[in-house]
């Protein structure tokens, strides 16, 4: 079975902080997705990988940044956290390469709580 | 705005009964899924329709697909209490520059034993 993993279910900072949410899949896919789910607005996708080191943007990538050095682990960086970031944040892998490619089945992580104060 | 937009927003149903779930979409599609979500948890990825197809089954779910009406619905027969959850389409659109899947707000369903 997949499995997707997300390095906290409840996390609070404070306003300012540096926040660092990691996500590791040990499927060996290709393709990584951080998306924020808020009540009325469904899932959104900040920023997705199609491969180690690349990187595009989503559709609310202001406030983000990510890293993804490794194949199996990819990081969503708040560079300074914002009350208007809190929210519910999930870590999806799917299989296939390329960048054309992504459209096929997404496995999801449990989720991080995310609050700022 | 969202591609993919689910109806009803919120339904309620007696153990036993039947759900039915629908989702519209606005452009042409190269396939949409259906994701069910348990409350405060990630999303569980249950069945993918490509545009060619018109329904699709597996063990109680039943999902169709009609490309003229930009419409998918999803059927879960004989409910029970544990499908209480969310329910999410996802659409990816057909065409150049086609890269992620677009999720709808979600329909919530619950089954009252």
């Amino acid at each position: 079975d997949v499995k997707v993993t997300q390095s906290s279910r409840y996390l609070v900072k404070r306003t300012g902080e540096k926040v660092f949410l990691e996500c590791v899949q040990d499927m060996d896919h290709e393709n990584m997705f951080w998306y924020r789910q808020d009540p009325g607005l469904g899932l959104r996708l900040i920023y997705f990988s199609y491969d180690v080191k690349m990187k595009e943007k989503g559709d609310i990538p202001e406030g983000y940044s990510v890293s993804r050095e490794k194949k199996e682990r990819f990081s969503l960086i708040l560079e300074s956290a914002s009350t208007n970031q809190t929210s519910m944040y999930l870590c999806a892998s799917s299989p296939l390469g390329g960048r054309s490619l992504l459209t096929d089945t997404q496995y999801f992580g449990p989720g991080t709580r995310l609050t700022v104060l | 705005s969202q591609q993919g937009e689910e109806d009803p927003q919120a339904l309620s149903i007696q153990e036993g009964e039947n759900a039915t779930m629908n989702c519209s979409y606005k452009t042409s599609i190269n396939n949409l899924q259906w994701y069910r979500q348990n409350s405060g948890r990630g999303l569980v990825h249950l069945i993918l329709i490509r545009s060619n197809e018109r329904e699709k089954h597996s063990g109680r779910l039943r999902v169709t697909l009609d490309t003229s009406k930009k419409s998918s619905s999803l059927l879960i027969t004989a409910s029970r209490a544990a499908d209480t959850a969310s329910y999410f389409c996802a659409t990816v659109i057909s065409g150049a520059g086609s890269y992620q899947l677009t999720f709808g707000k979600g329909t919530k369903l619950s089954v009252i034993p």
